[in-house]
């Protein structure tokens, strides 16, 4: 079984729509990480949290320490939303600075 | 320009030949990571560095080999390439918090080895 485990693994939205992707995790971690990775591009950093809730632009990403459970919600979806987002930890008791990935959620927003 | 940098974008080489992917940040973060993305298997740990002249061996090393003599710099070779190291190389850096590591990814590289 995988530590950290997202869903859904593939997204089709309209524009407009508002859009939840799910992150389980298993492990004790001292943190977690969104990532968004554009079609054949690099991968950007967009949240990194430990407790409750982070707001940036559209985006929003929230915690649940006890339960193991982070989402990553997308308010007013648009095409250039259109991205893998990948949900990644830091565990408490692993090597530091190393970080453990979901296989990502492929997220597309139709005009 | 600040920031991180792989060379080179992209490559094709054959079957037992020696590559080096180059990774290099201007930030002094003490941390650099590489990592392998295939279809299916979502970002691998291949090699990971706290400092320099520092590094470990992360989820994936077989057939690679690292080396950080500078800070700054990260650079990662394939030894005897196999088609199976046909895969998309990202190079990464952070540097301690409190909370862990927020990691800053290079552009990639995308290997073929035929």
């Amino acid at each position: 079984k995988n530590e950290v485990e997202q869903s859904p693994q593939n997204l089709t939205a309209q524009e407009g729509e508002f859009i939840t992707i799910n992150c389980s995790y298993s492990v004790g971690i001292s943190a977690l990480h969104w990532l968004q990775q554009h079609p054949g591009g690099g991968i950007v950093s967009l949240f990194m949290l430990s407790s409750g809730k982070k707001k940036h632009g559209r985006l929003i990403a929230t915690i649940n320490i006890q339960e193991k459970h982070s989402s990553l919600h997308i308010t007013a979806s648009h095409p250039r939303d259109s991205a893998v987002y990948i949900c990644a930890v830091t565990d408490y008791g692993g090597s530091q600075g190393n970080l453990i990935f979901g296989k990502g959620t492929k997220l597309s927003v139709k005009p | 320009d600040a920031g991180i940098t792989q060379s080179p974008r992209y490559k094709i080489t054959e079957t037992g030949r020696q590559v080096t992917l180059m990774c290099h940040q201007t930030w002094s973060h003490s941390y650099m990571f590489w990592y392998r993305q295939d279809l299916g298997h979502g970002l691998r740990l291949i090699y990971y560095s706290a400092a320099a002249d520092i590094t470990d061996k992360g989820e994936v090393p077989d057939g690679y080999v690292v080396s950080r003599s500078k800070t700054e710099n990260f650079p990662l070779t394939l030894e005897s390439a196999t088609r199976s190291q046909t895969s998309v190389y990202f190079c990464a850096s952070s540097y301690p918090t409190l909370l862990g590591n927020e990691q800053f990814f290079g552009p990639g590289t995308r290997l073929t080895v035929l």
